[in-house]
């Protein structure tokens, strides 16, 4: 069964921290790996990774993933409390099938 | 502006009352997707469609439909409602991998609903 593990659950820092949000996945005919920030309302696109060791940036936020380990790292540098969200990754077939984790609540205390 | 519009935002509803919930994107995209949201279990899709007229169910597909007569529009219908289906749902859309724009999905505002 296909399935995307995240962790940790939640998590509490202080701003200013370093966060690195895991997510593992098993799916079958797998083809990118999706991330993305849900606040209080619609989850927004932050990055799609589809090649093994090749980091995304976009401002503090990156990401990498290891297509042999079945893993992919979110990180944030700098903490802000605007980064307080839950951050959903999502394992993609290629347009057929996308499966979420259940997501990892971050919450940044200033 | 590019987006997926759903309606209504909320809904309270009771137990056995057919409903739907309608989804339109401007975006062109060929590949729509119906999601609901609860607590500790993440988004579970419902049913997504690949082009118009082509539909497939998802994980959590039971006591749902979906039709695709027209690009723009994917509604999802309850068509008796019960109270497990009190969620949060979230329609989605986005352009076939390979193509020339790869930003994952674009997703509705969401649509809460309540089953009485």
């Amino acid at each position: 069964e296909d399935k995307v593990v995240q962790s940790p659950l939640s998590l509490v820092v202080h701003e200013g921290d370093t966060v690195t949000l895991n997510c593992s996945y098993e799916v079958t005919n797998f083809r990118s790996l999706l991330w993305y920030k849900q606040e209080k309302k619609a989850p927004t696109f932050l990055f799609m990774l589809t090649s093994s060791g090749i980091e995304k940036k976009s401002g503090r936020l990156s990401s990498i993933l290891d297509k042999k380990e079945l893993f992919s790292i979110l990180n944030i540098t700098a903490t802000q409390t605007g980064d307080s969200a839950v951050y959903l990754c999502a394992g993609d077939t290629g347009g057929f099938k996308t499966i979420f984790g259940a997501g990892t609540r971050l919450f940044v205390k200033a | 502006e590019a987006q997926v519009t759903q309606n209504p935002r909320y809904l309270i509803t009771v137990t056995g009352k057919k409903l739907t919930v309608t989804c339109s994107q401007n975006m062109n995209h060929e590949y729509m997707s119906w999601y609901r949201q609860d607590p500790g279990l993440g988004l579970r899709q419902i049913y997504y469609s690949m082009n118009v007229e082509v539909t497939d169910k998802g994980d959590v597909p039971e006591g749902y439909k979906v039709s695709r007569k027209e690009k723009r529009n994917f509604p999802l219908i309850l068509e008796s409602p019960s109270p497990n289906q009190t969620s949060l749902y979230f329609c989605a859309s986005r352009s076939p991998i390979g193509g020339t724009t790869n930003y994952g999905y674009t997703f509705g505002s969401g649509t809460r609903l309540t089953v009485v």
